[in-house]
């Protein structure tokens, strides 16, 4: 059975600071993974997916990665800003059995 | 290009009534997913469409949750009778073809149960 795992759960930081979110899942028969933020009371917003074949993704101050051998995908943000303070999600989608499955996300707090 | 669709944005009923969900997909888009979002957790897919037809429906409580797009395009999703552990947040997505395919969110019904 597959599971999502993204730590940490929440992450404080001051602006300007680079970070990395992680996102683990268990079984690494996947074909894509998505990276999305969710602002609260908003649904989610698509940052960047990476199909199965790809190592990494690309899009302004962000970039995604994806390692299926260990399953691993970590997201990296560039210079924050306190606009990026949201939560971010990321979501397998799978073969075998298995659909779209989303890790419980990390609450990211950006200080000004 | 007009996003995903989805009304009403809050609703609040009684336990054991029912409640219904609408969601207009991104237009020409043939994959429709419903997922439920219960506080502090991630999306869980409940069913997924492709056109009118139905791909996965494992995760959907058969029991009181049913779903259709009738036509390949809109889509409902009905609660009955709800109960207090139904109390989430009800998203609907779409992608243009297949779930290789990226996904796009509408903004969500929020429902509480009392």
């Amino acid at each position: 059975k597959q599971e999502v795992t993204q730590i940490p759960a929440a992450l404080s930081v001051p602006e300007g600071e680079n970070l990395v979110l992680n996102c683990s899942f268990t079984d690494s028969a996947i074909y894509n993974l998505q990276w999305f933020r969710q602002d609260p009371g908003k649904g989610l917003t698509s940052l960047l997916l990476i199909q199965s074949s790809q190592r990494e993704q690309t899009s302004g101050r962000l970039n995604a990665s994806l390692d299926k051998s260990s399953g691993r995908s970590t997201l990296y943000i560039a210079a924050s800003q306190p606009g990026d303070s949201a939560t971010y999600l990321c979501a397998v989608g799978g073969t075998g059995g298995f659909k779209t499955i989303f890790g419980a996300g990390t609450r990211l707090f950006v200080k000004a | 290009e007009a996003g995903v669709a989805q009304s009403p944005r809050y609703k609040i009923i009684e336990k054991r009534q029912s409640v219904a969900f609408w969601c207009n997909p991104i237009s020409g888009h043939a994959t429709l997913y419903w997922y439920q979002q219960i506080l502090g957790q991630g999306p869980k897919l409940l069913i997924q469409f492709q056109n009118n037809g139905v791909v996965d429906d494992s995760q959907l409580p058969k029991d009181r949750f049913s779903a259709e797009r009738l036509k390949g395009v809109d889509s409902t999703l009905k609660i009955q009778p709800a109960k207090l552990e139904d109390s989430a947040v009800y998203l609907c997505a779409s992608s243009l073809l297949t779930d290789l395919n990226e996904q796009f969110f509408g903004p969500g019904t929020r429902l509480t149960v009392l």
